[in-house]
């Protein structure tokens, strides 16, 4: 079994200032996990995925996110936020370490992310 | 918490036939759903977008008579991969937005494999 639980349903940052979206999750498996985003009227993209390698992840547009076993979290970061940042985050798991090749998703429920001038 | 649900989870078919993969809302009404695949060891791609009552928008490169999507009702949406192939073998997850809140739900996916 696995879930997936995003800490914040939305966040609210000034531009340039530092973003921080939390994410837990649950899975009996070692897991695969992965950050997307979603802008108004466009599909998921892919920002980011954890598959059993280093730790702290980089991704596109200057996010990060760091995988801490102990804790079971996966929270993503960027140290400065953008106007185009403004979108809805989803964090995902699957239980498939080393990729996601076939396997069943889990979406955490989502955070907007709003950013002010 | 909205339930998004999706059936059947896996799937396999012969070569040439057709299959329909459902997704349901169960708890809340969904003005529109999206249906996306997954290659292996890569994202989600977004294959379409339905609304309900009117022909869904295909993502460029999307076959349309290929993967039909009907959106019939407020609940329910369905993706037809039809004369499926070998190739046609993916993950396929659809997800949908509350009609209330604009919130975004996804389903569970569903494993299809052609033989």
């Amino acid at each position: 079994a696995q879930s997936v639980t995003q800490l914040d349903s939305h966040v609210s940052v000034s531009e340039g200032t530092p973003v921080l979206l939390r994410c837990n999750y649950s899975s009996s498996y070692s897991p695969s996990l992965f950050w997307y985003v979603q802008h108004p009227n466009k599909g998921l993209q892919l920002l980011l995925k954890y598959t059993s390698a280093a730790t702290l992840v980089k991704g596109i547009n200057g996010f990060e996110a760091e995988f801490k076993k102990s804790e079971t979290s996966f929270h993503l970061t960027k140290p400065s936020a953008h106007m185009s940042d403004a979108a809805e985050y989803f964090c995902v798991v699957s239980p498939f370490a080393g990729g996601t090749s076939y396997g069943k998703l889990t979406f955490g429920q989502g955070t907007i992310l709003t950013v002010h001038p | 918490g909205a339930v998004v649900s999706q059936h059947p989870s896996w799937v396999i078919c012969k070569s040439g036939t057709s299959v329909k993969i459902e997704c349901r809302s169960l708890d809340f009404q969904a003005t529109t759903m999206f249906w996306y695949r997954q290659f292996p060891k890569q994202s989600l791609m977004l294959m379409a977008t339905s609304n309900e009552g009117s022909k869904a928008t295909y993502e460029q490169g999307v076959e349309k008579d290929k993967f039909l999507i009907n959106h019939a009702s407020l609940t329910l949406s369905t993706l037809t991969v039809t004369s499926a192939h070998p190739e046609d073998s993916s993950f396929y997850i659809c997800s949908a937005r509350d009609r209330a809140n604009e919130k975004l739900f996804f389903g569970s996916g569903t494993q299809l494999s052609v033989l």
